[in-house]
């Protein structure tokens, strides 16, 4: 199986500061895409950020960004400025020929 | 346009009862995904559809788990008889297409069977 790995289980940082999630992943692929999902206390499944692999220009949306190393088939997630509303689960995904692959998740916690 | 939307939101039954998770996809997006969530193996893949016929269930973990897609607006993921095990997350999802793009997530569906 092709997997995704977050090294991170908890992650914390001051609020206003920044925070980078790593993300590592496992494919033979050479078209795929990469996603950052944020999960509040809500449950809900939201979106973050999103990366095709063959884009070499790192993707950002507003105040998160990701660091997209092809070669090393790494793609962390930075978050600048963090604010309270950011404390949430956040999963790497991977999608592929064989379907979207989720790594076991970051639990980022902001220090007021 | 509507997202996903799953019912009910919560669930709390007995073991042995019968437990049936609705899912409504986004108009238009031909795959739909049953996942299921815990704390100890994270989200896993139970099936997925695609225009309304089940392509790969083998991540659905035994045969009290069943799922239809009788129409392109309307799924659901039965367990019967269900196990205090079965205790998850359960999220549908959807997307226009297999391997592009993101895949759209409905709200969940917590199940607690006692």
């Amino acid at each position: 199986a092709q997997t995704v790995t977050q090294s991170q289980p908890e992650m914390s940082v001051q609020e206003a500061e920044t925070v980078t999630l790593s993300c590592t992943y496992d494919t033979s692929e050479s078209d795929y895409y990469l996603f950052w999902y944020k999960q509040p206390p809500s449950r809900q499944m939201i979106l973050v950020i999103r990366q095709e692999a063959y884009k070499q220009q790192n993707a950002t949306e507003n105040r998160f960004s990701v660091n997209f190393q092809k070669a090393a088939k790494s793609f962390s997630l930075k978050i600048s400025d963090s604010q309270l509303g950011d404390a949430a689960m956040y999963f790497c995904a991977r999608r592929g020929a064989d379907g979207l692959t989720f790594g076991k998740g970051t639990h980022l916690i902001i220090q007021p | 346009d509507a997202g996903v939307i799953q019912s009910p939101r919560h669930e709390v039954t007995e073991m042995g009862q019968e437990v049936t998770l609705r899912c409504k996809p986004i108009s238009g997006h031909d795959y739909l995904f049953w996942y299921r969530q815990t704390m100890m193996r994270g989200l896993e893949l139970l099936i997925y559809f695609n225009n309304n016929v089940p392509i790969d269930d083998s991540g659905m973990p035994e045969d009290r788990f069943s799922a239809k897609m009788p129409n392109a607006s309307f799924s659901t993921l039965k367990i019967q008889p269900s196990e205090p095990r079965d205790s998850a997350v359960y999220f549908c999802a959807s997307s226009l297409f297999w391997n592009t793009g993101e895949l759209f997530f409905g709200e969940g569906s917590r199940l607690t069977v006692l």
